[in-house]
Protein backbone atom coordinates (compact mmCIF):
# COMPACT_ATOMS: atom_id res chain seq x y z
CA UNK A 1 0.00 0.00 0.00
CA UNK A 2 1.77 3.20 -1.77
CA UNK A 3 1.75 6.27 1.27
CA UNK A 4 0.29 9.51 -0.17
CA UNK A 5 2.22 10.96 -2.90
CA UNK A 6 3.19 13.95 -4.17
CA UNK A 7 4.52 15.08 -7.08
CA UNK A 8 6.55 16.72 -8.76
CA UNK A 9 9.20 16.47 -5.55
CA UNK A 10 10.48 19.93 -6.86
CA UNK A 11 8.91 22.90 -8.82
CA UNK A 12 10.13 25.82 -10.25
CA UNK A 13 8.24 28.93 -11.68
CA UNK A 14 9.32 32.12 -12.75
CA UNK A 15 7.14 35.07 -11.22
CA UNK A 16 3.12 35.08 -13.32
CA UNK A 17 3.45 31.38 -14.41
CA UNK A 18 1.45 28.80 -12.84
CA UNK A 19 1.77 25.77 -10.23
CA UNK A 20 0.30 22.66 -10.27
CA UNK A 21 0.88 20.68 -7.41
CA UNK A 22 -1.03 17.11 -7.56
CA UNK A 23 -1.31 14.55 -4.48
CA UNK A 24 -2.98 11.04 -4.52
CA UNK A 25 -3.78 10.16 -1.19
CA UNK A 26 -3.21 6.63 0.05
CA UNK A 27 -5.89 3.72 -0.75
CA UNK A 28 -8.98 3.82 0.58
CA UNK A 29 -8.40 7.84 1.82
CA UNK A 30 -11.17 9.98 0.67
CA UNK A 31 -9.78 12.97 2.87
CA UNK A 32 -7.27 15.13 2.00
CA UNK A 33 -5.19 18.11 3.29
CA UNK A 34 -2.90 20.96 2.06
CA UNK A 35 -0.27 22.55 4.01
CA UNK A 36 2.29 24.85 3.62
CA UNK A 37 5.29 24.95 5.53
CA UNK A 38 7.96 28.14 4.94
CA UNK A 39 11.68 27.09 6.60
CA UNK A 40 11.73 26.92 9.89
CA UNK A 41 8.23 27.63 10.76
CA UNK A 42 4.98 25.39 11.62
CA UNK A 43 2.83 23.80 9.13
CA UNK A 44 0.29 26.47 8.07
CA UNK A 45 -3.81 24.87 7.28
CA UNK A 46 -4.65 25.80 4.00
CA UNK A 47 -7.77 23.30 2.97
CA UNK A 48 -9.55 20.23 3.53
CA UNK A 49 -10.87 18.52 0.68
CA UNK A 50 -13.32 15.00 0.68
CA UNK A 51 -14.41 13.54 -3.00
CA UNK A 52 -15.50 16.17 -5.22
CA UNK A 53 -16.22 19.01 -2.32
CA UNK A 54 -14.12 21.66 -0.39
CA UNK A 55 -14.95 20.95 3.34
CA UNK A 56 -12.53 24.11 4.77
CA UNK A 57 -10.73 26.51 2.50
CA UNK A 58 -10.71 29.10 5.29
CA UNK A 59 -6.56 28.73 5.16
CA UNK A 60 -6.27 29.30 1.06
CA UNK A 61 -5.97 33.03 0.01
CA UNK A 62 -8.78 34.01 -1.85
CA UNK A 63 -7.59 34.68 -5.01
CA UNK A 64 -4.48 32.97 -7.03
CA UNK A 65 -4.94 29.62 -5.19
CA UNK A 66 -7.94 26.82 -6.16
CA UNK A 67 -7.82 23.20 -4.99
CA UNK A 68 -9.62 20.20 -6.73
CA UNK A 69 -10.53 16.53 -5.53
CA UNK A 70 -12.04 15.31 -8.48
CA UNK A 71 -13.84 12.03 -8.29
CA UNK A 72 -11.07 10.48 -10.56
CA UNK A 73 -7.49 11.22 -10.13
CA UNK A 74 -5.60 13.46 -7.43
CA UNK A 75 -5.90 16.16 -5.74
CA UNK A 76 -4.81 19.39 -7.54
CA UNK A 77 -3.17 22.83 -5.69
CA UNK A 78 -2.88 25.24 -7.99
CA UNK A 79 -1.40 28.64 -7.72
CA UNK A 80 -2.26 31.14 -10.54
CA UNK A 81 0.11 34.25 -11.51
CA UNK A 82 2.75 32.81 -9.02
CA UNK A 83 4.76 35.28 -7.14
CA UNK A 84 7.94 34.76 -5.09
CA UNK A 85 6.01 34.78 -1.45
CA UNK A 86 4.37 31.79 -2.83
CA UNK A 87 7.73 29.78 -2.54
CA UNK A 88 7.19 26.89 0.03
CA UNK A 89 7.33 23.56 0.92
CA UNK A 90 3.63 22.31 0.14
CA UNK A 91 2.72 19.38 2.46
CA UNK A 92 -0.53 17.04 1.16
CA UNK A 93 -1.98 14.76 3.92
CA UNK A 94 -5.07 12.18 3.69
CA UNK A 95 -7.09 10.31 5.93
CA UNK A 96 -9.85 7.46 5.85
CA UNK A 97 -13.18 8.69 6.30
CA UNK A 98 -13.26 8.17 9.90
CA UNK A 99 -13.41 10.96 12.33
CA UNK A 100 -10.74 12.29 14.16
CA UNK A 101 -7.99 9.90 13.00
CA UNK A 102 -4.39 10.92 12.01
CA UNK A 103 -2.87 12.21 9.03
CA UNK A 104 -0.70 10.75 6.84
CA UNK A 105 2.24 13.08 5.12
CA UNK A 106 3.53 12.86 1.81
CA UNK A 107 6.85 14.14 1.00
CA UNK A 108 5.96 17.57 -0.17
CA UNK A 109 6.90 19.74 -3.38
CA UNK A 110 8.92 22.16 -2.51
CA UNK A 111 7.97 25.25 -4.79
CA UNK A 112 10.74 27.76 -6.07
CA UNK A 113 9.56 31.58 -8.06
CA UNK A 114 12.01 33.24 -9.60
CA UNK B 1 -4.80 32.06 13.58
CA UNK B 2 -3.89 28.54 15.08
CA UNK B 3 -5.11 27.88 18.44
CA UNK B 4 -2.15 25.49 19.09
CA UNK B 5 1.71 26.66 20.35
CA UNK B 6 4.48 25.79 21.66
CA UNK B 7 6.44 26.98 24.82
CA UNK B 8 10.13 25.99 23.11
CA UNK B 9 11.34 26.68 20.35
CA UNK B 10 14.66 24.48 20.36
CA UNK B 11 15.84 22.06 22.69
CA UNK B 12 19.37 20.23 22.76
CA UNK B 13 19.90 17.31 24.89
CA UNK B 14 22.84 14.93 25.46
CA UNK B 15 22.04 11.13 23.96
CA UNK B 16 20.26 9.06 25.96
CA UNK B 17 18.90 11.83 28.28
CA UNK B 18 14.88 11.70 28.41
CA UNK B 19 13.46 14.65 26.30
CA UNK B 20 10.18 16.72 27.21
CA UNK B 21 8.62 18.74 24.36
CA UNK B 22 5.78 20.93 25.65
CA UNK B 23 2.86 22.13 23.63
CA UNK B 24 -0.18 24.70 24.51
CA UNK B 25 -3.18 24.52 22.65
CA UNK B 26 -6.07 27.43 23.34
CA UNK B 27 -9.11 26.03 21.64
CA UNK B 28 -10.96 23.56 24.96
CA UNK B 29 -13.04 22.35 22.27
CA UNK B 30 -10.16 20.04 20.98
CA UNK B 31 -10.41 16.59 21.89
CA UNK B 32 -8.15 14.63 20.11
CA UNK B 33 -4.02 15.62 19.82
CA UNK B 34 -1.18 14.03 17.75
CA UNK B 35 2.63 14.21 18.26
CA UNK B 36 4.41 14.34 14.85
CA UNK B 37 8.24 14.02 13.75
CA UNK B 38 9.86 16.00 10.58
CA UNK B 39 12.94 15.42 9.06
CA UNK B 40 15.03 17.81 7.08
CA UNK B 41 13.40 17.45 3.52
CA UNK B 42 10.76 14.85 4.84
CA UNK B 43 6.75 15.50 5.61
CA UNK B 44 5.62 14.88 8.84
CA UNK B 45 5.52 11.23 10.84
CA UNK B 46 3.51 10.20 13.12
CA UNK B 47 4.27 9.41 16.50
CA UNK B 48 1.56 9.06 18.49
CA UNK B 49 -1.55 10.24 19.13
CA UNK B 50 -4.11 10.79 22.32
CA UNK B 51 -7.77 11.16 22.79
CA UNK B 52 -8.93 14.07 25.53
CA UNK B 53 -10.48 11.14 27.81
CA UNK B 54 -6.82 9.98 28.65
CA UNK B 55 -4.38 11.89 30.18
CA UNK B 56 -1.35 9.55 29.48
CA UNK B 57 -0.47 7.20 26.31
CA UNK B 58 2.73 5.50 25.71
CA UNK B 59 4.58 4.39 23.10
CA UNK B 60 7.69 3.06 22.05
CA UNK B 61 10.30 5.38 24.24
CA UNK B 62 7.36 7.77 23.60
CA UNK B 63 4.79 9.17 26.09
CA UNK B 64 2.51 11.68 25.51
CA UNK B 65 1.00 13.45 28.60
CA UNK B 66 -2.09 15.83 28.28
CA UNK B 67 -3.37 18.72 30.73
CA UNK B 68 -6.89 19.33 29.98
CA UNK B 69 -7.12 21.98 32.79
CA UNK B 70 -4.15 23.81 31.75
CA UNK B 71 -4.50 22.71 28.02
CA UNK B 72 -1.10 21.23 28.00
CA UNK B 73 0.42 18.70 25.75
CA UNK B 74 3.87 17.28 26.48
CA UNK B 75 5.90 14.54 24.51
CA UNK B 76 8.23 12.23 26.87
CA UNK B 77 11.19 10.72 24.44
CA UNK B 78 13.27 8.57 27.16
CA UNK B 79 16.83 7.58 26.47
CA UNK B 80 17.08 10.28 23.41
CA UNK B 81 19.38 9.07 20.44
CA UNK B 82 20.86 10.70 17.56
CA UNK B 83 17.90 9.65 15.02
CA UNK B 84 15.29 11.42 17.44
CA UNK B 85 16.66 14.93 16.20
CA UNK B 86 14.11 16.77 14.35
CA UNK B 87 11.33 18.87 14.06
CA UNK B 88 8.28 17.83 16.37
CA UNK B 89 5.02 19.23 15.94
CA UNK B 90 1.87 18.95 17.96
CA UNK B 91 -1.79 18.95 16.38
CA UNK B 92 -4.98 19.30 17.47
CA UNK B 93 -8.05 18.44 16.35
CA UNK B 94 -11.43 20.61 17.97
CA UNK B 95 -13.76 19.46 15.00
CA UNK B 96 -14.28 17.24 12.03
CA UNK B 97 -11.20 16.36 10.85
CA UNK B 98 -9.11 19.78 10.42
CA UNK B 99 -6.18 19.50 12.34
CA UNK B 100 -4.25 22.43 13.31
CA UNK B 101 -0.46 22.55 13.95
CA UNK B 102 2.17 24.56 16.53
CA UNK B 103 4.85 26.24 15.60
CA UNK B 104 7.21 23.30 16.28
CA UNK B 105 10.39 22.29 18.54
CA UNK B 106 13.73 21.61 17.34
CA UNK B 107 15.32 18.68 18.60
CA UNK B 108 19.02 18.32 18.91
CA UNK B 109 20.71 15.51 19.99
CA UNK B 110 24.42 15.93 21.54
CA UNK B 111 26.64 12.60 21.06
Amino acid sequence: NAGVMQNPRHLVRRRGQEARLRCSPMKGHSHVYWYRQLPEEGLKFMVYLQKENIIDESGMPKERFSAEFPKEGPSILRIQQVVRGDSAAYFCASSPPIPQTKLFFGSGTQLSVL
Amino acid sequence: GESVGLHLPTLSVQEGDNSIINCAYSNSASDYFIWYKQESGKGPQFIIDIRSNMDKRQGQRVTVLLNKTVKHLSLQIAATQPGDSAVYFCAENPHNNDMRFGAGTRLTVKP
